[in-house]
């Protein structure tokens, strides 16, 4: 059974960094065939796709975020991480990993509980 | 980017009514569209992958249809336990996007 956790600060002030990451048990990150994505949800809002690693590295990422985010996978911990540089309250969400897997379409079908990042002073 | 609609955005129901939830996409997609449902401070789950695939575990109440633009998920007899908030996601793009939500509140 894949499992996924997310960690990281709670807290984050305004113009800074938000750092978290995404230790997955039970799959590799090393394996092809699965994106490992970041996504997030503002509070009492929907869910927006923040990018995504692929195992040899290549990334992708939502282009209203892209100037902002590094999305990497350390094999070596099993486990990928998200950056987003210059945070603003607008920032304040649940963030969410996951995995994207192939099944006909590739669709995200295994997610950590998510972590709720606030943006304040 | 593909945008996804969807409609409506909240609907009232009762346990036992058949419930319907569409989901357009601004450009075809084939098949590549999947539904989610979300209960307040959960993760989403997966309920169908590829536009009529259901995911394993998942009830046979529900059940996906469409391809190109126009998605349909369909509750044939909604249970106490769906009442939630459902997602569609399309991936035929590499920058996926969801809908914005149907909410499935009680009657």
């Amino acid at each position: 059974q894949v499992q996924l956790q997310e960690s990281g600060p709670g807290l984050v002030k305004p113009s800074e960094t938000l750092s978290l990451t995404c230790n997955v048990s039970g799959g590799s990150v090393s394996r092809g065939s699965y994106y490992w994505s970041w996504i997030r949800q503002p509070p009492g809002k929907g869910l927006e796709w923040i990018g995504y690693v692929y195992y040899s590295g290549t990334t992708n990422y939502n282009p209203s975020l892209k100037s902002r985010v590094t999305i990497s996978a350390d094999r070596s911990k099993n486990q990928f991480s998200l950056k987003l540089t210059s945070v603003t309250a607008a920032d304040t969400a649940v963030y969410f990993c996951a995995r994207d897997a192939w099944g006909y379409a590739y669709q995200f079908d295994y997610w950590g509980q998510g972590t709720l990042v606030t943006v304040s002073s | 980017d593909i945008q996804m609609t969807q409609s409506p955005s909240s609907l009232s129901a009762s346990v036992g009514d058949r419930v319907t939830i569409t989901c357009r996409a601004s450009q075809s997609i084939n098949t590549y569209l999947n539904w989610y449902q979300q209960k307040p401070g959960k993760a989403p789950k997966l309920l169908i992958y590829a536009a009529s695939n259901l995911q394993s575990g998942v009830p046979s109440r529900f059940s996906g249809s469409g391809s190109g633009t126009d998605f349909t998920l369909t509750i044939s007899s909604l249970q106490p336990e769906d009442f939630a908030t459902y997602y569609c996601q399309q991936s035929f793009s590499t920058s996926r996007t969801f809908g914005q939500g149907t909410k499935v509140e009680v009657k």
